[in-house]
């Protein structure tokens, strides 16, 4: 079992709708989760961080956290073509503190 | 300015050469990273390092050494390249258990 799992894509969505992205991980004891967003070809960009459970909101963002279920998702309303990208979630802390464990991406894809 | 910095942007070179790329960063983290990401993969950690005395492998260092010369640099090298190592790299940093940003990245093409 990988320790940060995501459903690799493709995810189309129309424009204007909602994306939701899902993620889940096996380490119990972790702490921190993370959103990256990655254009093909460029670097990971931090989008969103989330620390407790429930619902933490930036913009069009929302960064879902429930950690008895071991889960994290990522909410992207009113779907823009700029949002097509690769989005990674990452966790941190638990067994594996001294460093971030990055799940392999789910590509999203925006149709207008 | 960018706060975290890679050189060179794009790099060719042959079998058997060796290579060096350069992380630098102003964001004043004591924690850099090395990775490489093959296309359409995820990231896979190659070293990292909690401060200039402490260097530690990750889950691909094979074929790869790193370099702390400073708490801003954090340098790669591919002591003898092969056309497998041909992949992006990014270098990245982070504060205490926080969460990481990355450089530009580099593209390594081995021929």
């Amino acid at each position: 079992q990988k320790e940060v799992e995501q459903n690799s894509g493709p995810l189309s969505v129309p424009e204007g709708a909602i994306a939701s992205l899902n993620c889940t991980y096996s380490d119990r004891v972790s702490q921190s989760f993370f959103w990256y967003r990655q254009y093909s070809g460029k670097s990971p960009e931090l989008i969103m961080s989330i620390y407790s459970n429930g619902d933490k909101e930036d913009g069009r963002f929302t960064a879902q956290l429930n950690k008895a279920s071991q889960y994290v998702s990522l909410l992207i309303r009113d779907s823009q073509p700029s949002d097509s990208a690769t989005y990674l979630c990452a966790v941190n802390g638990g067994s594996s503190a001294s460093k971030i464990i990055f799940g392999s991406g789910t590509r999203l894809s925006i149709r207008p | 300015d960018a706060d975290v910095t890679q050189t060179p942007r794009n790099r060719i070179t042959k079998t058997g050469k060796r290579i060096m790329l350069e992380c630098s960063q102003t964001k004043g983290h004591d924690r850099m990273y090395w990775y490489r990401q093959d296309p359409g993969l995820g990231l896979q950690l190659i070293y990292y390092s909690f401060d200039v005395k402490d260097i530690n492998k990750g889950e691909i260092s094979d074929g790869y050494s790193v370099s702390r010369q400073a708490q801003a640099k954090f340098s790669l090298s591919l002591e003898s390249a092969i056309p497998n190592q041909t992949a992006l790299y990014f270098c990245a940093t982070s504060a205490l258990g926080n969460e990481q940003f990355f450089g530009p990245g580099t593209r390594l093409t081995v021929l």
